[in-house]
């Protein structure tokens, strides 16, 4: 079984510019989360969707990220501008279903430097 | 979200087993309790979940008491290869996935 890939792995940036992340989740699998993970800090929800739809943004900082899922399948986060502390490891993951009793699998991510 | 406890950091020997506490006093009937590791440089992977009753895996055990307001993952024998950081989870009817701090196991030779 194919797993969770994302693209790209590296992206340095300077600040105040964009940046797009790509996620394509494992086949079949109705639940796309994305998380920021800070050095030395554990995972952060950003965003969660079933299928296409958005079932929790609330921590996703509205005013520059943005996230979407077309179709269902693959989804893209985009930061537009970029902060310095912006800097992080995004990783995307997918399950069956949102349900408390499935597991979610991980991508490798996306390191992002903001310099 | 319901919250979780853990050290920040444990350390064992190899072949030696491993048991990691997790409090979560808070614990609302239909939360379900998973684990999940990361290893350096990756993603965090599933490790096992339970709701009630002990469960068991290839990977890894999970004793949880009876009141289940704390938990504990068993690595039976571990490997270097078990060095990671170790998250205690609790999945709620909301379906969210919250990670807390966990713990970082450091496995000597």
């Amino acid at each position: 079984e194919a797993g969770v890939a994302q693209s790209p792995r590296y992206k340095i940036i300077e600040k105040r510019q964009s940046v797009a992340f790509w996620c394509n989740p494992i086949s079949g699998h109705a639940t796309l989360y994305w998380y920021q993970q800070i050095l030395g800090q554990g995972p952060k929800l950003l965003i969660q969707f079933q299928n296409n739809g958005v079932v929790d943004d609330s921590q996703l900082p509205k005013d520059r990220f943005s996230a979407e899922r077309l179709k269902g399948v693959d989804s893209t986060l985009k930061i537009q501008p970029a902060k310095l502390e912006d800097s992080a490891v995004y990783l995307c993951a997918s399950s069956l279903e949102g349900g408390w009793n499935t597991e979610a699998f991980f991508g490798q991510g996306t390191r992002l430097t903001v310099v | 979200d319901a919250k979780t406890t853990q050290p920040n950091s444990m350390e064992s020997n190899e072949e030696e087993p491993v048991h990691l506490p997790c409090n979560h006093s808070t614990i609302s009937g239909t939360d379900y309790i998973h684990w999940y590791r990361q290893l350096p440089s990756q993603g965090p992977e599933y490790v096992i979940h339970g709701l009630t009753s002990n469960v068991n895996n290839r990977m890894a055990s999970l004793a949880i008491a009876e009141d289940r307001k704390s938990s504990t993952l068993i690595l039976h024998r571990a490997t270097l290869r078990d060095a990671a950081v170790y998250y205690c989870i609790l999945r709620e009817g909301a379906q969210k996935l919250v990670f807390g701090q966990g713990t970082r196991l450091t496995i000597n030779p």
